[in-house]
């Protein structure tokens, strides 16, 4: 079975401080996609991330950081320098690679990010 | 701009009564999804379609209907069968097949239709 969680539901932090979002994933797939989106307020979700199975780099986009570990099947978000506009729902998901079923993905539960100003 | 237009963005409804959720899209995607939300519960696939005319059930499909008579457009009924409705509905696209072997699709979200039962 494929299976996503993430098992912090809520996070408070105050501004300007780093905060990491954790997930842990299952899967029998040997290739496969990860994904992380972002939903404010306003309740649509936002693209932030797909990472192939393949590709254990790390990566860093201005402010957020993504640490792939396939070893302990993880795939950790981490916003340096939070602010309150990063106040929001984050989703991990999970998906499998090939043209067949290209957009069913496996979410995680959510973690609810609140950057205090 | 192109986009995924979701209406109505809230809607009553009372016990016994089918309802119809819309969704339109401009991006030129092949495939379609709807997704519910549940607090605590993540998002859970309903139903998609990969191409017109065409549509497959997902994890929750029961009390649930959709049809794909237009590419750009992909509605979803919440029948009287459906024993808990009440819930955020999240309509999806990505470009599906028209992408090639290139793996899992970005998929691009509506802004969703909050549906309460009475």
């Amino acid at each position: 079975a494929q299976k996503v969680t993430q098992a912090q539901t809520e996070i408070s932090v105050v501004e300007k401080e780093d905060v990491t979002l954790d997930c842990v994933y299952e899967t029998r797939d040997t290739t496969y996609y990860l994904f992380w989106y972002k939903q404010p307020p306003s309740g649509e979700l936002v693209f932030l991330i797909r990472r192939n199975s393949f590709d254990e780099q790390n990566e860093i986009s201005g402010r957020y950081s993504w640490n792939f570990q396939k070893s302990t099947s993880s795939f950790n978000f981490t916003i340096t320098a939070s602010q309150v506009v990063d106040s929001a729902v984050y989703f991990c998901a999970l998906g499998p690679q090939g043209s067949g079923n290209t957009g069913k993905l496996i979410f995680g539960q959510g973690t609810t990010l609140q950057v205090k100003p | 701009d192109g986009g995924i237009t979701q209406s109505p963005k809230y809607l009553f409804r009372k016990e016994g009564q089918n309802v119809t959720l819309s969704c339109e899209q401009n991006l030129n995607h092949d495939a379609m999804y709807w997704y519910r939300q549940d607090p605590g519960q993540g998002l859970r696939l309903i139903y998609y379609s990969q191409i017109v005319n065409d549509f497959q059930k997902g994890d929750i499909a029961e009390g649930y209907s959709v049809s794909r008579e237009k590419k750009e457009s992909f509605p979803l009924t919440v029948t009287s069968a459906q024993k808990n409705p009440t819930a955020f509905y999240l309509c999806a696209s990505s470009i599906g097949r028209q992408g090639g072997y290139s793996g899992a699709n970005v998929l691009t979200f509506g802004a969703g239709s909050r549906l309460t039962v009475l």
